[in-house]
């Protein structure tokens, strides 16, 4: 079945670039997304990449893939205190459901 | 109004209390989602309605059971449940749900459910 993984944690300084990774299974998945969970609350998305694309940009927020080794990486520019959350990377798998993996829990530092 | 609002936002219930949770949403959207998930777990689709029709139960057990009274509505009924029950519930919608398009899934902030 597919599976989709994330390393469990990252700590950054407050400033600093932050990276989290993602590796999935499922080739044929047409979007692969990023989603962004503070605590006490519900999945926010941030932003998605169509599978034909190399990067995606969106302001502080830029999304590499690479589809051949099946790797989506998030990376976080000029990290602040409010980017503390739980991210997860989804992939859509062939009947159109959201398979999550387990979630980065992203700590910025003062 | 791109909102999902449910309610309660928490919940604590007896294995032999029948409740229910609520989940609204007025964007307009025609595919609703609830998701059960655990503390530090991804979340965990549990039913799809689509177009007010259930179209998925991921062999949910039957101690749950979803109702879509219209398009904008969304109810979990909760009945008999198990102390291993205890989990954010979410609840999501989508425009339809029926094709791979870039369909932003909005989330609800959850009911937050303790089963004793």
């Amino acid at each position: 079945g597919e599976d989709v993984e994330q390393s469990l944690f990252l700590s950054v300084r407050e400033g600093d670039s932050s990276v989290i990774n993602c590796t999935y299974t499922d080739s044929s998945s047409t979007y692969l997304y990023w989603y962004k969970q503070e605590p006490g609350a519900g999945l926010q998305l941030l932003t998605y990449i169509f599978s034909n694309m190399d990067m995606k940009q969106d302001q502080r927020l830029t999304v590499l893939l690479n589809k051949k080794d099946k790797h989506l990486s998030l990376r976080i520019a000029d990290t602040q205190t409010g980017d503390s959350a739980i991210y997860f990377c989804a992939e859509e798998d062939s009947s159109y459901k959201l398979i999550f993996g387990s979630g980065t829990r992203l700590l910025v530092r003062p | 109004d791109t909102e999902v609002t449910q309610t309660p936002k928490h919940l604590v219930m007896g294995m032999t209390n029948k409740k229910s949770l609520k989940c609204e949403q007025h964007m307009g959207h025609r595919a609703m989602y609830w998701y059960k998930q655990k503390a530090k777990k991804p979340p965990e689709l549990m039913f799809v309605y689509s177009y007010e029709k259930l179209s998925i139960n991921e062999s949910v057990p039957s101690r749950f059971s979803p109702e879509c009274p219209n398009s904008s509505l969304l109810n979990l009924h909760l009945h008999a449940l198990q102390p291993e029950d205890s989990a954010l519930y979410l609840c999501a919608s989508s425009q339809d749900g029926t094709a791979a398009t870039n369909e932003k899934l909005f989330f609800g902030s959850g009911t937050q459910l303790s089963v004793l």
